[in-house]
């Protein structure tokens, strides 16, 4: 199964929102609603953004919001900080019971 | 608080074994589905399996970049989850990460890994 797409890098100035998107097939994305994001730091674990597609972890800001639509699901953070600068992953379950990741999308906060 | 501390990661020859170990504790390890999950240097990360919580038959799915070769179990009454890796070659090189699933024996599994360990480096090499 083929990783999930996401753009390779985002980049957006202190304030703004940006979206970054992770495209599937009817397989994993578009199939269920198994669909998480998550945020890492250099050299940190990652940390749970977004889960049910659009379900947030409590302690996680409402800044960060995420959705689905058909193959596509979008991780939208409003009021970009200078710490929300990170790499972001999403992912899906598929219908193998697998999990597969995107190739990730480094976020540059100018 | 929830706390996840793998243990087990070196420097190993291709063709050789290691096992990883994660210990939990801070919550009731056997309602929830624990992953294995690895990063290779400056890659992405990638998931490498998952063992089911015994309430949903405490079975256990794997990638196809891993499956035959490794093997993922768990101790409920010590709280551990064990990742066995054999045939271990250069390209499974990576930091391992242990997860525990948001979702519990009501919801089910979720595949929303929420919490995690710092990570253990195995690095397979001659």
């Amino acid at each position: 199964q083929s990783a999930l797409t996401q753009p390779a890098s985002v980049s957006g100035s202190p304030g703004q929102s940006i979206t970054i998107s992770c495209t599937g097939t009817s397989s994993d994305v578009g199939g269920y609603n198994y669909v998480s994001w998550y945020q890492q730091h250099p050299g940190e674990a990652p940390k749970l953004m977004s889960y049910y597609a659009s379900r947030r972890p409590s302690g996680v800001s409402d800044r960060f919001s995420g959705s689905k639509s058909g193959n596509t699901a979008s991780l939208t953070i409003s009021g970009l900080q200078p710490e929300d600068e990170a790499d972001y992953y999403c992912s899906s379950y598929t219908s193998s019971s697998t999990v597969i990741f995107g190739g990730g999308t480094k976020l540059t906060v100018l | 608080e929830v706390q996840l501390v793998e243990s087990g990661g070196g420097l190993v020859q291709p063709g050789r074994s290691l096992r990883l170990s994660c210990a939990t504790s801070g919550f009731t390890f056997g309602d929830h589905a624990m992953g294995w999950f690895r990063q290779a240097p400056g890659k992405g990360l990638e998931w490498v399996g998952f063992i089911r919580s015994k309430a949903y038959g405490g079975t256990t799915e794997y990638a196809a970049s891993v499956k035959g070769r490794f093997t993922i179990s768990r101790d409920d009454s010590k709280s551990f989850a064990y990742l066995q890796m054999n045939s271990l070659k250069t390209e499974d090189t990576a930091v391992y990460y242990c997860s525990r699933d948001r979702g519990d024996i009501v919801t089910g599994y979720l595949a929303a890994y929420e919490f995690w360990g710092q990570g253990t480096l195995v690095t397979i090499s001659s």
